[in-house]
């Protein structure tokens, strides 16, 4: 099992641009999340799913989209990045909510310029 | 007062010796606990859960003092592939997952 993937792993963006980050989990977890980590902050909470077709905002929602069209699969989308987005993402999956272990990704590092 | 505070460190310490992080939370309706191990450009992967009664896997000992809020590793025997960040999380006991929150995390440098 690969576990928890993503891509890509690297992207350089100018501001204004639009790109969208692909997780895939081969768990069948149900629940997704994806999560941003900068320097001097823990790893805060973007959006996340409890099931497929399902979504809603974290902590930092302000300027992401996500969808969760299938289960394994679980997308975020910037649509007009701006620098204060470069940071490192990461997406997890867990198999039922709350005090669950979450599995992460090898993480996509996002520099916008 | 943050969510959940942790010293970032670095501890820089010899092979061999024992040292110890702690972690502090403010709400007390907190109900689950973790630590997490994340190495350098990695992603995080869960080290253990901490249980009431406190619980050892191995060389690393996890505690829970609820009267004064904060969870507790303790690293015996120190090998150098103990380097890495640790983080502890922090959950409430049901849903609320975007209340789920992760300390900066603690620098561990074991030095040969």
């Amino acid at each position: 099992n690969a576990g928890v993937t993503q891509t890509p792993k690297f992207r350089v963006l100018k501001t204004g641009q639009s790109m969208t980050l692909l997780c895939a989990q081969d768990m069948n977890h149900e629940y997704m999340y994806w999560y941003r980590q900068d320097p001097g902050m823990g790893l805060r909470l973007i959006h996340y799913s409890v099931g497929e077709g399902t979504t809603a905002k974290g902590e930092v929602p302000d300027g992401y989209n996500v969808s969760r069209l299938k289960k394994q699969n679980f997308l975020l989308g910037l649509e007009s990045a701006a620098p204060s987005q470069t940071s490192v993402y990461f997406c997890a999956s867990s198999a039922l909510g709350g005090a669950q272990e979450q599995y992460f990704g090898p993480g996509t590092r996002l520099t916008v310029t | 007062r943050k969510e959940v505070e942790q010293d970032p460190g670095p501890f820089n310490v010899p092979e061999g010796a024992t040292v110890a992080f702690n972690c502090t939370y403010s709400n007390s309706a907190s109900q689950s606990f973790f630590w997490y191990r994340q190495d350098c450009r990695k992603e995080p992967k869960l080290l253990m859960s901490v249980y009431s009664s406190g619980n050892e896997d191995g060389r690393f000992t996890a505690q829970l003092n609820r009267a004064s809020q904060y969870i507790s590793l303790l690293i015996r025997d120190s090998k150098l592939s103990d380097s890495a960040t640790y983080l502890c999380v922090v959950m409430p006991l049901s849903g609320g997952y975007q209340k789920v929150t992760f300390g900066i995390g603690t620098k561990l440098q074991v030095i040969p």
